[in-house]
């Protein structure tokens, strides 16, 4: 079974520059979430789809963030423009259910804001 | 209320010895415990995960420990290997499709040879 696939893995970027990650979820997972982990922290949920509809966006700061999930398969984030602050990691997750299941991770997308 | 506090923030435990770490929450309508493993430059992997209608759940070396009326849970990892060397995350959720999980902050062990 393919796991969750992400892209770019690495991005180096100018701050108030915009930026776009790709998640790839595990075949037939209905649920994908986006985490944003900083260094040395937790995970922290920004967006979290059931099929193609949004469950839960609260952390998403929406005026500089954009998701979506097109179909309900693959999903996109995006972040225009970017600030110095925006340098995490961005994890993509599905499962096949909602958060009381496993969560399959990515590898995530390190982007760093110069 | 939506947090999950976890320590320690680092650990360091003899091959061989026990490692331990806790979490505590305080919102009472969590009721899924999973535990994430994470190695460097990788994605999170859950590594063992409970349910409050039981007290302790074993996996190999892996034990989780629950305590529903102190709102407490850990993780105890028996004959700690350098392999074992991660960042481990707790984390809680309700049990609904819709809900959101929590991740504590994350403890870096480290497994000396």
């Amino acid at each position: 079974e393919a796991g969750v696939a992400q892209s770019p893995r690495y991005k180096i970027i100018e701050k108030r520059q915009s930026v776009a990650f790709w998640c790839n979820p595990i075949s037939g997972h209905a649920t994908l979430y986006w985490y944003q982990q900083i260094l040395g922290q937790g995970p922290k949920l920004l967006i979290q789809f059931q099929n193609n509809g949004v469950v839960d966006d609260s952390q998403l700061p929406k005026d500089r963030f954009s998701a979506e999930r097109l179909k309900g398969v693959d999903s996109t984030l995006k972040i225009q423009p970017a600030k110095l602050e925006d340098s995490a990691v961005y994890l993509c997750a599905s499962s096949f259910t909602g958060p009381d299941n496993e969560q399959f991770f990515g590898p995530g997308t390190r982007l760093t804001v110069l | 209320q939506q947090q999950v506090k976890q320590s320690p923030q680092s650990l360091i435990v003899q091959k061989g010895g026990i490692s331990i770490i806790n979490c505590a929450y305080e919102n009472t309508a969590f009721d899924y415990f999973p535990w994430y493993q994470q190695f460097p430059g990788k994605g999170p992997a859950l590594l063992i995960a409970i349910r409050p209608d039981v007290s302790e759940k074993k996996e190999g070396r892996f034990t989780i420990s629950f305590n529903k009326s102190a709102k407490q849970f850990s993780l105890h990892i028996m004959d700690s290997q350098p392999g074992d060397s991660a960042t481990y995350f707790c984390a809680a959720s309700t049990g609904s499709s819709a809900s959101k999980i929590i991740f504590g902050s994350g403890t870096r062990l480290s497994i000396r040879p």
